[in-house]
C-alpha cells in the first residue's frame, strides 16, 4: 500500500527559530511532492510544490526533495506564532491519486 | 491562483433531513473531484472520488447510497448526506484536480446534525 509518512508531533519551537518538517513515502515512483497548512477548523491551503530534486525556496518556506531516499522536508524559517497550524505532506502517485500524510502540528512560541 | 468555492460554510440540521453541499472549481476545469470528511484533531479522510460523467469512486467503508455525489460539470461537484444522523457530523472538505495542478481545496463545510 502506498502510503506517506509523517511524524504527527507536536513540534515546538521558539519564534524565530526554523521550524523542520520531515516526510517519508514509499512509491519510489511518485513525481510530485506538496506541502500544505491546515489551521485548526480551516481546510487545507497549498503552500509549497516541488517536483524535482533539491531545494525550492518561497520566502520563509524551504521544501527539500530527496527522491533516492524518498525523502521530503519543509523549513520555515523564521517561525512566527502563525505558523502554528498542522502541515500536511502530499505526495501525487500517478492518475489522478494524491496521498496525504497524517500531518504534523507545528507550535511557534512567542 | 486557482479558486475552489464551497457552499454552504455551514449547516446544523435535524435529524432525519438531507444536505446537499457543493463544490465549484472557479477559474480552471477540474477533471477530478475528491470529497473528505475530518474529525476534530484528525486526519483528512478521503471519502470519494468523483469524475465529471462518471460514477463516483468511494473508498471503503463509505456508503454510497448515503453520501450521494454527482459531478454534472468540470466545474460542479455536489454531495448530498442523505438521512442526515448525529453521528454524520463532521467537517467536510471538497478539492478540484486536473493534470500537472496539486489539489486545490475548498474552505470547507462544518455539518452538525441535531
Amino acid at each position: 500500500q502506498k502510503e506517506v509518512e509523517q511524524n504527527s508531533g507536536p513540534l515546538s519551537v521558539p519564534e524565530g527559530a526554523i521550524a523542520s518538517l520531515n516526510c517519508t513515502y514509499s512509491d519510489r515512483g511518485s513525481q510530485s511532492f506538496f506541502w500544505y497548512r491546515q489551521y485548526s477548523g480551516k481546510s487545507p491551503e497549498l503552500i509549497m510544490s516541488i517536483y524535482s530534486n533539491g531545494d525550492k525556496e518561497d520566502g520563509r518556506f524551504t521544501a527539500q526533495l530527496n527522491k533516492a531516499s524518498q525523502y521530503v522536508s519543509l523549513l520555515i524559517r523564521d517561525s512566527q506564532p502563525s505558523d502554528s497550524a498542522t502541515y500536511l505532506c502530499a505526495v501525487h502517485t500517478g492518475g489522478f491519486k494524491t496521498i496525504f500524510g497524517a500531518g504534523t502540528r507545528l507550535f511557534v512560541k512567542a | 491562483g486557482a479558486v475552489v468555492s464551497q457552499h454552504p460554510s455551514r449547516v446544523i440540521c435535524k435529524s432525519g433531513t438531507s444536505v446537499k453541499i457543493e463544490c465549484r472549481s472557479l477559474d480552471f476545469q477540474a477533471t477530478t473531484m475528491f470529497w473528505y470528511r475530518q474529525f476534530p484533531k484528525k486526519s483528512l479522510m478521503l471519502m470519494a472520488t468523483s469524475n465529471e460523467g462518471s460514477k463516483a469512486t468511494y473508498e471503503q467503508g463509505v456508503e454510497k447510497d448515503k453520501f450521494l455525489i454527482n459531478h454534472a460539470s468540470l466545474t460542479l461537484s455536489t454531495l448530498t448526506v442523505t438521512s442526515a444522523h448525529p453521528e454524520d457530523s463532521s467537517f467536510y472538505i471538497c478539492s478540484a484536480w486536473t493534470q500537472d495542478q496539486p489539489q486545490h481545496f475548498g474552505d470547507g463545510t462544518r455539518l452538525s446534525i441535531l
